[in-house]
């Protein structure tokens, strides 16, 4: 079965500190790859997606991720975060035909 | 566009006793899904739905909870009688769906509701 980890549990940046969000995955074949981001006291947004073609991902606010099928892996990146970026990150994956599966979470926290 | 809704938004019990969850998901979305995410670990799907149909139920604990999707829209989620350890936050999640679970399939999540069982 499908497993995903994400290799922080927390972590706290300053402002303007460039970030990098690991996520990895057991299971290899056709895989759809999420982050999720969930701000405090809000519910859980799409940050971004990879279905297929170019393995660099570009989302809202900044944000992009790697697919790296050899690796395995899904790295969520941003290179000056804000205070605003303090969230919860999930990072999640689907195989085809098979359910979505979600890593741990990672919390970060931006100090201003 | 409205968001997935679901109600209550918090709900305490005791142990032993029942508790009901609905959920309303975004208007022409074929699949929802119910997911447990309790405090410090990532969403656990629960059971997932193609119109009113379960698709994948292999995490719910039949013993206790059990779910329905009677006219392919809105969906309640129960546990009867609850434990300590389903103290978790229940999200509703719904997606256009797609046939064999492939595709480009977003899920969008509602605010979900937080359960404390004393």
């Amino acid at each position: 079965a499908q497993s995903v980890s994400q290799h922080n549990h927390h972590v706290i940046l300053s402002e303007a500190a460039s970030l990098e969000l690991g996520c990895n995955y057991s299971y290899g074949g056709t895989v759809n790859l999420f982050w999720y981001v969930q701000y405090p006291g809000q519910h859980l947004q799409l940050l971004l997606k990879y279905f297929s073609g170019d393995p660099l991902v570009k989302g809202i606010k900044g944000f992009e991720a790697e697919f790296i099928k050899s690796k395995f892996s899904f790295n969520l990146r941003k290179p000056s975060v804000q205070w605003s970026d303090t969230a919860e990150y999930f990072c999640a994956v689907k195989n085809y035909g098979q359910n979505f599966v979600f890593g741990p979470g990672t919390r970060l926290s931006v100090l201003p | 566009e409205a968001g997935v809704a679901q109600s209550p938004r918090y709900k305490i019990i005791e142990k032993r006793q029942s508790v009901a969850f609905w959920c309303n998901p975004i208007s022409g979305h074929a699949t929802l899904y119910w997911y447990q995410q309790i405090l410090g670990q990532g969403p656990k799907l629960l059971i997932q739905f193609q119109n009113n149909g379960v698709v994948d139920d292999s995490q719910l604990p039949k013993d206790r909870f059990s779910a329905e999707r009677l006219k392919g829209v809105d969906s309640t989620l129960k546990i009867q009688p609850a434990k300590l350890e389903d103290s978790a936050v229940y999200l509703c999640a719904s997606s256009l769906g797609f046939p064999g679970g492939g595709g480009t399939d977003t899920q969008y999540f509602g605010p979900g509701t937080r359960l404390t069982v004393l």
